[in-house]
C-alpha cells in the first residue's frame, strides 16, 4: 500500500505560490516527511523534510498538520523552472532508503 | 559545493553484454544508494551501502551486483544485459543512513540496451 497519495497533475501560474497537497493518514510518529522533485531526467532534487514542526528554507515551506495525517508543499512565487515531478514521501528514522511513489506533475504556466 | 559524480553519463551495450556504472559520494558521506528509473516510471530503489556494507537491498535483479569501495565510491556491475535493463540509474549519497539523512542525488547514467 502506498503510503503517500498526491494529486496527479496541477497548474500553477508564473509568479504565484502553488500549494502541493500530499496526505499520509498511516503516518507513524517517527516518521518523516520528505519532498523532492525531478525535473525532467534530472536526478531528484531535494527540496525540504520535516518531522512535526512545519519548516522553511530557501526553496519552499513545509506545513504539516497538527494530526500529521497530511502536509503541503508550497512554492512562495513559481517559476517556469519549477516545472518538475514533486514526490511526497513518508519515511522512517530507521529507513535507509527514500521509497518513490507516483508525484505530481507541476506545470508553471506564464 | 560538490556533488555526486556518476559515470559513464550515457552508455550503450548489446544485449547480453555486462555494464559497469561507477559513483563517487559527496565528501564525507558514508552511504550510497542505487535506484533505477525505467521510461515513464518513478525511481526505484536498487541497493545501499553504508561504511563499505551492504545496508538495504530493493528490487535489484540477480544479473546486478554493487559494492563500496574503500574510498566509499560505489560500482554498480549489470551482466546478461536485457532490453528491459534499459534506464536512468541515479547514485545518491548521504552523511550517516537514518530517516533524518539527506539523499543527494547525481545527475544519472543511462543504460541504452540494444
Amino acid at each position: 500500500d502506498a503510503k503517500t497519495t498526491q494529486p496527479t497533475s496541477m497548474d500553477c501560474a508564473e509568479g504565484r505560490a502553488a500549494n502541493l497537497p500530499c496526505n499520509h493518514s498511516t503516518i507513524s510518529g517517527n516518521e518523516y516527511v520528505y519532498w523532492y522533485r525531478q525535473i525532467h531526467s534530472q536526478g531528484p532534487q531535494y527540496i525540504i523534510h520535516g518531522l512535526k514542526n512545519n519548516e522553511t528554507n530557501e526553496m519552499a515551506s513545509l506545513i504539516i498538520t497538527e494530526d500529521r495525517k497530511s502536509s503541503t508543499l508550497i512554492l512562495p512565487h513559481a517559476t517556469l523552472r519549477d516545472t518538475a515531478v514533486y514526490y511526497c514521501i513518508v519515511r522512517a528514522r530507521n529507513d535507509y532508503k527514500l521509497s518513490f511513489g507516483a508525484g505530481t506533475t507541476v506545470t508553471v504556466r506564464a | 559545493a560538490a556533488g555526486v559524480i556518476q559515470s559513464p553519463r550515457h552508455l550503450i551495450k548489446e544485449k547480453r553484454e555486462t555494464a559497469t556504472l561507477k559513483c563517487y559520494p559527496i565528501p564525507r558521506h558514508d552511504t550510497v544508494y542505487w535506484y533505477q528509473q525505467g521510461p515513464g516510471q518513478d525511481p526505484q530503489f536498487l541497493i545501499s551501502f553504508y561504511e563499505k556494507m551492504q545496508s538495504d537491498k530493493g528490487s535489484i535483479p540477480d544479473r546486478f551486483s554493487a559494492q563500496q569501495f574503500s574510498d566509499y565510491h560505489s560500482e554498480l556491475n549489470m551482466s546478461s544485459l536485457e532490453l528491459g535493463d534499459s534506464a536512468l540509474y541515479f547514485c545518491a549519497s548521504s552523511f550517516g543512513n537514518s530517516g533524518a539523512n539527506v539523499l543527494t542525488f547525481g545527475a544519472g547514467s543511462r543504460l541504452t540496451v540494444l
